[in-house]
């Protein structure tokens, strides 16, 4: 079963602006990463927040994270039509394997 | 390229062949992953591994797929008998031993392969 929800699970904007994906979750975590996916292939790791950080910023990437809400943004601003890709968050839980628990993804066009 | 790579890429096969899939990690990653993703979905754990010991099995993981790590290096899924709900992109991923990925458990994915059981 899957331990997220993204919000919203399309998005469509234009080049230029801003892009914001929300993501919650169910229950405790060590860290939450947010991966990319281009149509049909692999996922792109693009940043990583620990479960005692608030805020974390990458490039045009900006990662949020309320252990107390169970939930998480990211932010990418000045988009790109190359940002254009489905957007996942995965919770981290270190029990056993540390395997990744993904959400359903935001699927994110950006429109030229 | 000193990527995750993984053979084939795609797979094509009928309702009750076997196929096999082969995960070639990073090199000095010790831990490695299998996921399932299915259309429209997040990928979904099936089977982890610390150097050739498989640690831990998804539910999802029924009798009829095997996998494995045989030198804790490359692995192989196989799948016996499919179904037409096998249906679905299969990835792989690795990462750092524990001890050297300071606390973290940053994944790096494969391509993916893609099996259509007809």
């Amino acid at each position: 079963s899957q331990q997220g929800e993204e919000d919203p699970q399309a998005l469509s904007i234009q080049e230029g602006e801003n892009a914001t994906m929300n993501c919650s979750y169910k229950t405790s975590i060590n860290n939450l990463q947010w991966y990319r996916q281009n149509s049909g292939r692999g996922l792109v790791h693009l940043i990583l927040i620990r479960s005692n950080e608030r805020e974390k910023h990458s490039g045009r990437l900006r990662v949020t994270l309320d252990t107390s809400k169970k939930s998480s943004s990211l932010l990418i601003t000045a988009s790109r039509a190359a940002d254009t890709a489905s957007y996942f968050c995965a919770t981290g839980i270190f029990q056993g394997a540390q395997k990744l628990v993904f959400g359903q993804g935001t699927r994110l066009t950006i429109n030229p | 390229d000193t990527g995750v790579s993984q053979n084939p890429r795609h797979k094509i096969t009928k309702r009750g062949q076997n196929v096999t899939f082969r995960c070639d990690p990073i090199s000095e990653h010790n831990r490695l992953y299998w996921y399932r993703q299915t259309l429209g979905q997040g990928p979904e754990f099936l089977t982890y591994f610390q150097n050739e010991a498989q640690l831990e099995k998804s539910r999802l993981l029924s009798d009829r797929f095997s996998a494995e790590r045989p030198k804790g290096s490359f692995s192989t899924l196989e799948i016996q008998r499919t179904e037409q709900g096998d249906s679905a992109m299969y990835l792989c991923a690795s990462s750092l031993p524990f001890r050297l990925a300071g606390g973290r458990n940053e994944q790096f994915f494969g391509p993916g392969t893609r099996l259509t059981v007809l």
